[in-house]
């Protein structure tokens, strides 16, 4: 059965520091998504993403974040410099139309660590 | 802004008891609801999905009913079983969004 798959599975790294969570989403999915979930809180949407540009965004995703879709396969969360309360785990999420009309798949997960 | 909210928090059943999982949301204007289960430590895994037009939603022991109107879901489990526990979220799209709220979840243990 296709699935969303996230790597790496666990990050670690230092506050300040750049890093990329990376996502395939299922192949004939056009929509993509990330999630977070701070441990013990709710999933928090943070940005929708279609036809190469992001359709929605929350006030959690500001200019540290970004995201892209370098290639047919890939899409990307790069975090600038990350702080102590970004450890969190992050979903990535995929659909076939917009999320309004069908059911949205989310991968494992990457647990951030920021120390 | 939707809230969406889930009672009861955590619940323990004996293997075998049917259950119900309750889910409410605050603003009636959804295209969606979706219910998920986690794992521990785990993603998220798509149950059911009812659309605002439809009344309930079944698969296998799991029948999911919405109330628009009133802002209501619930999340029927018949016949537990210990690999029913996990945490089940609740997570609705508002209409002209592109996004899931979610709720915080239900914690199952499903006592064997």
């Amino acid at each position: 059965e296709p699935e969303v798959t996230q790597t790496p599975s666990h990050q670690v790294t230092q506050m300040g520091q750049e890093v990329i969570l990376r996502c395939v989403p299922i192949s004939n999915h056009l929509y993509f998504y990330w999630y977070r979930q701070i441990l013990g809180q709710k999933v928090e949407f943070l940005v929708s993403f279609y036809n190469n540009e992001i359709s929605e965004k929350s006030e959690i995703f500001d200019d540290q974040f970004s995201v892209e879709r370098p290639d047919g396969s890939n899409f990307t969360l790069k975090i600038r410099s990350t702080k102590l309360e970004d450890s969190a785990m992050y979903f990535c999420a995929s659909s076939t139309t917009d999320i309004g009309g069908t059911e949205a798949f989310f991968g494992q997960g990457t647990r951030l660590t920021v120390v | 802004k939707q809230e969406v909210t889930q009672i009861p928090a955590a619940l323990s059943v004996p293997e075998g008891e049917n259950l119900v999982l309750n889910c409410s949301f605050t603003d009636s204007a959804i295209y969606n609801l979706q219910w998920f289960r986690q794992d521990p430590g785990k993603g998220l895994t798509s149950l059911l999905l009812i659309q605002s037009s439809q009344r309930e939603q079944t698969s296998g022991r799991l029948n999911a009913s919405l109330d628009k109107s009133s802002g209501r879901s619930t999340l029927y489990i018949a016949a537990s079983q210990p690999g029913d526990s996990a945490t089940y979220l609740c997570a609705v799209v508002g209409a002209g969004s592109y996004q899931l709220t979610f709720g915080k979840g239900t914690k199952l243990s499903v006592i064997p």
